[in-house]
């Protein structure tokens, strides 16, 4: 049962940064928010996680409203490897991930 | 050094077989799960097991039976396939209890014919 909402598809010019927004508006106090990318058929790739701070890895930026009601997830300089489905997911520790029907991201050359 | 490794990658069957998907994972990780991604690419949980225990079973038809031999795979048993089993199921671990995130498998593109 999915508790967030995102986009269907985005665009985004290959170098520029990529925002991908999801809405939990329904979100609890204990859960976390995930993101996944699936590239094609392969198994979905975990990106980043948060709780309440934003959060920066290799990957991405993850921006969390103070509210914490939506988030925002950032590709700094997309490339044309990052055409993906992008899954936010909001998820209490321990329990089982489900999934929604995420953002279909094209990078455009 | 695959984490999540599952075999085989295709799978074209006829409707009636009996076939096997296994799984594998070198992460250490105590819980394993199914995922059933369907033509309409929606990921569904199908099941859950922890330390060899079944812990979630979602509502899958019984045709489907996990066997967890050891924590470190699950592989997924179907009797009697059905031309709706085509999908793509991916098997994933994780650490149950922890804010660690799922490592997914390949995935297995199963066809009914």
């Amino acid at each position: 049962d999915a508790k967030t909402t995102q986009p269907p598809s985005m665009d985004c010019a290959e170098g520029r940064a990529a925002n991908l927004p999801c809405n939990h508006s329904t979100i609890s106090g204990n859960e976390y928010v995930y993101w996944y990318r699936q590239i094609h058929s392969q198994g979905p790739q975990y990106i980043i996680h948060g709780l309440k701070n934003n959060e920066t890895n290799e990957m991405a930026s993850l921006i969390i409203t103070e509210d914490r009601k939506s988030s925002t997830l950032i590709l700094p300089h997309a490339t044309l490897r990052d055409t993906a489905v992008y899954y936010c997911i909001v998820r209490v520790g321990g329990n089982q991930f489900y999934f929604g029907t995420g953002t279909s991201l094209t990078v455009i050359p | 050094d695959t984490a999540v490794s599952q075999t085989p990658k295709y799978l074209v069957t006829q409707m009636g077989n009996d076939k096997s998907i296994k799984c594998e994972q070198n992460l250490g990780h105590d819980t394993m799960y199914w995922y059933k991604q369907d033509s309409k690419k929606f990921l569904k949980i199908m099941f859950s097991y922890n330390n060899k225990e079944l812990i979630i079973n979602e509502t899958v038809p019984n045709r489907f039976s996990p066997k967890s031999p050891d924590k470190a795979h699950l592989n997924l048993h179907i009797n009697s396939l059905e031309l709706g089993d085509s999908a793509v199921y991916f098997c994933a671990s994780a650490d149950r209890g922890s804010e660690s995130g799922y490592t997914f498998g390949s995935g297995t593109r199963l066809t009914v014919v």
